[in-house]
C-alpha cells in the first residue's frame, strides 16, 4: 500500500529563518512527487514536482525540494521564510498506475 | 476565466435540501476530480472522470451523486446530507490520468450542513 507521512502537523519559523517541512513515502516503485501548498480559503497550488532526472527540484515563491531514494524522503526547504509563506502544505505521490496520494498536511507559521 | 473554477464558494443546506456544487476547467484537461476535505484529516477521494466517464467512486455514500456532461465540467449533486458531510469540496482536473500528471485544484466550495 502507498502511503506519506508529513513528520509534523505544525511547524513555526521565524521570519528570514530556513524552512524546512519532512515529507516521506512508502512505495515499492520511485513514484512521482509534489508538493502544493494551501493559502486560507483557497484551493491547492503546485509548489514543485518531481518525475525523473534531477533530484533537486526547484518550484515556485523560492522553494525547492530533494528526492533521496534511499531515505524514501522529499523534504521542503526553502533558504528564508516570508511572512507571505504562513500556509499549509502538502506533499503527494503517484506511484505507477492512477492515482494520487496526499499527505495531511504541515501548517507553515511564520513569526515576525 | 482561468484555471479550475468553483461554485459557489459557500453553501449551507439543511438535511433535507437538494443542491448542486458545479466545477468548470479552462485548461483542456481530459481527466477531473472531486475531493473532500476535512479538518485533520487527509485529502479524501470521492471520484474520478476520464473523457466523460467515471472510473472511480472510492465507497462514497449514495447522497453524493457526481456528473460530468463533458470534459470542461463537473457537477456535485447532494442531497439529504449529513453534518457530518460538512467539509471544503475540492474540484482538480489533470491533463491525462494515466500519465500521473499534475493536478490544478479549484478554490474549493466551503459546505456546512445544517
Amino acid at each position: 500500500a502507498q502511503s506519506v507521512t508529513q513528520l509534523g502537523s505544525h511547524v513555526s519559523v521565524s521570519e528570514g529563518a530556513l524552512v524546512l517541512l519532512r515529507c516521506n513515502y512508502s512505495s515499492s516503485v520511485p513514484p512521482y512527487l509534489f508538493w502544493y501548498v494551501q493559502y486560507p480559503n483557497q484551493g491547492l497550488q503546485l509548489l514543485l514536482k518531481y518525475t525523473t532526472g534531477a533530484t533537486l527540484v526547484k518550484g515556485i515563491n523560492g522553494f525547492e525540494a530533494e528526492f533521496k531514494k534511499s531515505e524514501t524522503s522529499f523534504h521542503l526547504t526553502k533558504p528564508s521564510a516570508h511572512m507571505s509563506d504562513a500556509a499549509e502544505y502538502f506533499c503527494a505521490v503517484s506511484p505507477p498506475g492512477n492515482q494520487f496520494y496526499f499527505g495531511t498536511g504541515t501548517s507553515l507559521t511564520v513569526i515576525p | 476565466e482561468t484555471g479550475v473554477t468553483q461554485t459557489p464558494r459557500h453553501l449551507v443546506m439543511g438535511m433535507t435540501n437538494k443542491k448542486s456544487l458545479k466545477c468548470e476547467q479552462h485548461l483542456g484537461h481530459n481527466a477531473m476530480y472531486w475531493y473532500k476535505q476535512s479538518a485533520k484529516k487527509p485529502l479524501e477521494l470521492m471520484f474520478v472522470y476520464s473523457l466523460e466517464e467515471r472510473v472511480e467512486n472510492n465507497s462514497v455514500p449514495s447522497r453524493f451523486s457526481p456528473e460530468c456532461p463533458n470534459s470542461s465540467h463537473l457537477f456535485l449533486h447532494l442531497h439529504t446530507l449529513q453534518p457530518e458531510d460538512s467539509a471544503l469540496y475540492l474540484c482538480a482536473s489533470s491533463q491525462d490520468r494515466r500519465t500521473r500528471a499534475e493536478q490544478y485544484f479549484g478554490p474549493g466550495t466551503r459546505l456546512t450542513v445544517t
